[in-house]
């Protein structure tokens, strides 16, 4: 199984702050790594796809990139609706694995 | 635009057979693939296993050999079955659409959840 790591595993930020989130699988999966965003009691929302586009409807302060194993997703002037638990994920190959989460919560 | 919906009993005894339904509308189970994922209380989430269009499976190869997934094109939906549950089967439960290109997971059920209790 490919393995995802994220980091970090939360943090503390507010609002207009620049946030950075970092993605590592065990194997290059370029460019096959997703990013979800999660409220609570929520399903998963697609954020970005290939590792740098923007889903359809999604903010242009989200924004991925990276490739080979290392991925970033960046959120650039963190608004309210930004609180939330962010998931990478590939889909180079099954079983599709996920990074374990990132919780971004109120400084 | 496409929705999901999963439905199935909420709660199962342990060493029963856990079944779930994902109810699709505004699209075809014919085209794409779909996906089961849950989610245990406060924790990531896991992949349990996608259906083709075709009906072939693959599921992960963590659950062994309890997963039992099936596509019905006629009432357009897809299936779970997790057999000999334990506690640790207790999650929410989604489905969810895989898109084109590198087939992330574009639309996604509500979530159900599932406790496995005596």
């Amino acid at each position: 199984d490919i393995q995802m790591t994220q980091s970090p595993s939360s943090l503390s930020a507010s609002v207009g702050d620049t946030v950075t989130i970092t993605c590592r699988a065990s194997q290059s999966v370029s460019p096959y790594l997703n990013w979800y965003q999660q409220k609570p009691g929520e399903a998963p929302t697609l954020l970005i796809y290939a590792a740098s586009i923007l889903q359809s409807g999604v903010p242009s302060r989200f924004s991925g990139s990276g490739s080979g194993a290392h991925f970033t997703l960046t959120i650039s002037s963190l608004q309210p609706a930004d609180f939330a638990t962010y998931y990478c994920q590939q889909t180079y190959g099954t079983p599709r694995t996920f990074g374990q989460g990132t919780k971004v919560d109120v400084k | 635009q496409v929705q999901l919906h999963e439905s199935g009993p909420r709660l199962v005894k342990p060493s029963e057979t856990l079944s779930l339904l994902c109810t699709v509308s505004g699209g075809s189970v014919s085209s794409k693939y779909w996906n089961w994922i849950r989610q245990p209380a406060g924790q990531g989430l896991e992949w349990i296993g996608r259906m083709s269009p075709s009906g072939s499976a693959d599921h992960n190869p963590s659950l062994r050999s309890r997963v039992t997934m099936s596509l019905d094109v006629s009432k357009n939906l897809f299936s779970l079955e997790l057999s000999s549950v334990t506690v640790a089967d207790t999650a929410v439960y989604f489905c969810a659409r895989e898109g084109q290109f590198v087939r992330p997971l574009d639309n996604w059920g509500q979530g159900t959840l599932v406790t496995v209790s005596s």
